[in-house]
């Protein structure tokens, strides 16, 4: 049973470029989540999503950033105009429920640099 | 507004120590608890997931407890490798399916 897949797992853009990140679940989840891990910093959770909802993006930057679960395709956490400061690690984090046990299984990571 | 945290920042001992890692958090309305190792450069790897209810959970050499009403949780690792040396996570989830983590503890195991 495959993990939790993201690609790339580097990104190199140029300030003002746009940056797609990709995640696809462990099979049998429908649960996805995006946190961002800054240098020095903790993890902080950006959104959650299921199948073509968005549940909660309470922590996405209110400008540039937009993320979406489409029926069909892995989640792709879409960031427009990109600056020096988004760059980071991105992780995607899945999970086959909601609830007291919602476990959720983390892939290895897109890491963004801007240049 | 939950907040975990997680002290000492690092921690360095020596092979076959036996070992307690600390967590706190300031909310204690939550759903569960999980602990992740995360090794330099890499993802997150789920070690333990304690839920409200329970009071501790055990994998292996790992054993991680739960104080729901002080805001507290340890990972305690026997017999400590060289091998496990990497960050350890403490994160809650809030009821609301998104976790809030703590900074991490550097572990470094000596030979």
């Amino acid at each position: 049973n495959a993990g939790v897949m993201q690609n790339p797992r580097h990104l190199v853009r140029r300030r003002g470029q746009e940056a797609r990140l990709r995640c696809s679940p462990m099979k049998g989840h429908s649960h996805v989540y995006w946190y961002r891990q800054l240098p020095e910093e903790g993890l902080k959770f950006m959104v959650y999503l299921q199948k073509e909802n968005i549940i909660d993006e309470s922590g996405m930057p209110k400008e540039r950033f937009s993320a979406e679960f489409p029926k069909e395709g892995p989640s792709i956490l879409r960031i427009q105009q990109v600056v020096r400061g988004d760059s980071a690690a991105y992780f995607c984090a899945s999970s086959r429920t909601s609830g007291t046990y919602n476990e959720q299984f983390f892939g290895p990571g897109t890491r963004l640099t801007v240049l | 507004k939950q907040e975990v945290t997680q002290i000492p920042a690092a921690l360095s001992v020596p092979e076959g120590e036996n070992l307690v890692l600390n967590c706190s958090f300031t909310d204690s309305a939550i759903y569960n608890l999980q602990w992740f190792r995360q090794d330099p450069g890499k993802g997150l790897t789920s070690l333990l997931l304690i839920q409200s209810s329970q009071r501790e959970q055990t994998s292996g050499r790992l054993n991680a407890s739960l104080d729901k009403s002080s805001g507290r949780s340890t990972l305690y690792i026997a017999a400590s490798q060289p091998g496990d040396s990497a960050t350890y996570l403490c994160a809650v989830d809030g009821a609301n399916s998104k976790l809030t983590f703590g900074k991490g503890i550097t572990l470094s195991v000596r030979p």
